[in-house]
């Protein structure tokens, strides 16, 4: 298993539609989870935590699950704003071990 | 204010030149990065600092070669530029394993 793995996409759906996308990671060790949100041609930025408790802002929804260790982001009611590549980040336990960023999910919103 | 700043923006040189990119972030943090983000969009981590010390060194040639003055600032010096290293490479800063800020990013572009 590779160490973040996520679908590529790209996602199309049309505004207003619900959208999700799915995370796995292999190291069972792994710490903390994040969601973040790249533009084209800026910069990634944190979008949200990943709790096991799960995690709710707004539209936007996110859930983590240690067995199974994927981590999954839902967008409800989805905005023309929403468009974007969305990066499933795993933070190491441990200092000496890297942050894992997935390759991302591109999404498109259509009007 | 910018809470991570690099410079510069853009970056066009020719194959052999040498060149720095420069990185501070104003944020109080331990641990800084820097990224490299390729055509493919793939976000790969290159090395990591905490309080001035080398803590992550990824397989990067050793024409690439970091430098922090001080806890607030990592510089990346890169010799010989190739045609290979054209990317974007982003800098950013966390507290203890925690979520990362991202500098804008510096579009290296080797001609």
């Amino acid at each position: 298993r590779k160490e973040v793995e996520q679908d590529p996409g790209p996602f199309n759906v049309p505004e207003g539609a619900t959208v999700a996308f799915n995370c796995t990671y292999s190291n069972s060790a792994s710490q903390s989870f994040f969601w973040y949100r790249q533009d084209c041609r800026k910069e990634p930025k944190l979008l949200m935590s990943v709790y096991s408790s799960g995690n709710e802002d707004g539209r936007f929804t996110a859930q983590l699950n240690r067995a199974s260790q994927y981590i999954s982001l839902l967008i409800r009611d989805s905005k023309l704003s929403d468009s974007a590549t969305y990066l499933c980040v795993v933070f190491p336990a441990r200092r000496d071990d890297k942050i894992i960023f997935g390759k991302g999910t591109r999404l498109h919103i259509l009007p | 204010d910018t809470a991570v700043s690099q410079t510069p923006k853009y970056l066009v040189t020719q194959m052999g030149n040498d060149k720095s990119i420069k990185c501070e972030q104003n944020l109080g943090h331990d641990t800084m990065y820097w990224y490299k983000q390729d055509s493919k969009k793939f976000l790969k981590i290159m090395f990591s600092y905490n309080n001035k010390e080398l803590i992550i060194n990824e397989t990067v040639p050793n024409r690439f070669s970091p430098k922090s003055p001080d806890k607030a600032h990592l510089n990346l010096h890169i010799n010989s530029l190739e045609l290979g290293d054209s990317a974007v490479y982003f800098c950013a800063s966390s507290p203890q394993n925690t979520e990362a800020f991202f500098g804008q990013g510096t579009r290296l572009t080797v001609v």
